[in-house]
């Protein structure tokens, strides 16, 4: 499995964008990248995932460069509410082979 | 829908005794995974199942054994409790053979004195 490298914490404002990066060197040609969000006292809830260039949804985008040894999530104009722990995983998760592994994620810390 | 559902959510044990974390989903999910969440630390993969009646060791195993008897269950067991296993324990689920999404339920809060 590919290893994943974050910062272990990022400080914000609201309203600002927030940029987490996310290292993963050794991504196989196969392997997605997948971020999860986790509130305090709550399990992980997943917010987005990509295989290359850029994704977006309601939530985050997601950006990925050509050779996809790193990855970026991109959070809009952060409220309080988003201060939580984000993780990044990376693997292909094919039958049971994949085995989702958590790091320690990055704690996110948004001020007023 | 209820998803991915722990009981219990609180629990406090003697060193010694033994209990077992029931970890119910309904969504039809074929994998299925136990996790343990320290302070500071991020989620370690205990036990984890890729079907009924299969299960296999995470990267932390030692002292945890399971069950997955039938498809919407994983049964996770202390059979004698140790303070090193105060934590809290999550659950997972996906659904099979592509890049789905887990799904968590939200924790089991375990305190071993």
């Amino acid at each position: 499995l590919a290893k994943t490298t974050q910062p272990i914490s990022m400080d914000s404002y609201e309203g600002q964008e927030v940029n987490i990066t996310c290292s993963h060197n050794n991504i196989a040609t196969n392997d997605y990248i997948t971020w999860y969000q986790q509130f305090p006292s709550q399990g992980p809830r997943f917010i987005i995932q990509g295989y290359k260039t850029k994704v977006t949804n309601e939530v985050a985008s997601l950006f990925i460069p050509a050779d996809r040894k790193s990855s970026t999530l991109s959070l809009p104009r952060v409220s309080l509410s988003d201060t939580a722990v984000y993780y990044c995983l990376v693997g292909w998760a094919s039958g049971g082979s994949y085995i989702p592994t958590f790091g320690r994620g990055t704690s996110l810390i948004v001020h007023p | 829908n209820a998803g991915v559902t722990q009981t219990p959510k609180f629990r406090v044990l003697k060193t010694g005794q033994s209990m077992t974390l029931l970890c119910a989903q309904d969504m039809n999910h074929e994998y299925m995974y136990w996790y343990r969440q320290d302070p500071g630390m991020g989620l370690r993969l205990i036990h984890y199942s890729v079907g009924e009646g299969t299960t296999a060791k995470g990267e932390v195993p030692d002292g945890y054994n399971v069950s997955r008897l039938k498809k919407q269950n994983f049964l996770l067991g202390l059979e004698s409790a140790a303070p090193s296993q105060t934590s809290v324990y999550f659950c997972a689920s996906r659904l099979g053979n592509s890049n789905e999404k887990l799904f968590f339920g939200s924790g089991t809060q375990l305190s071993v004195l």
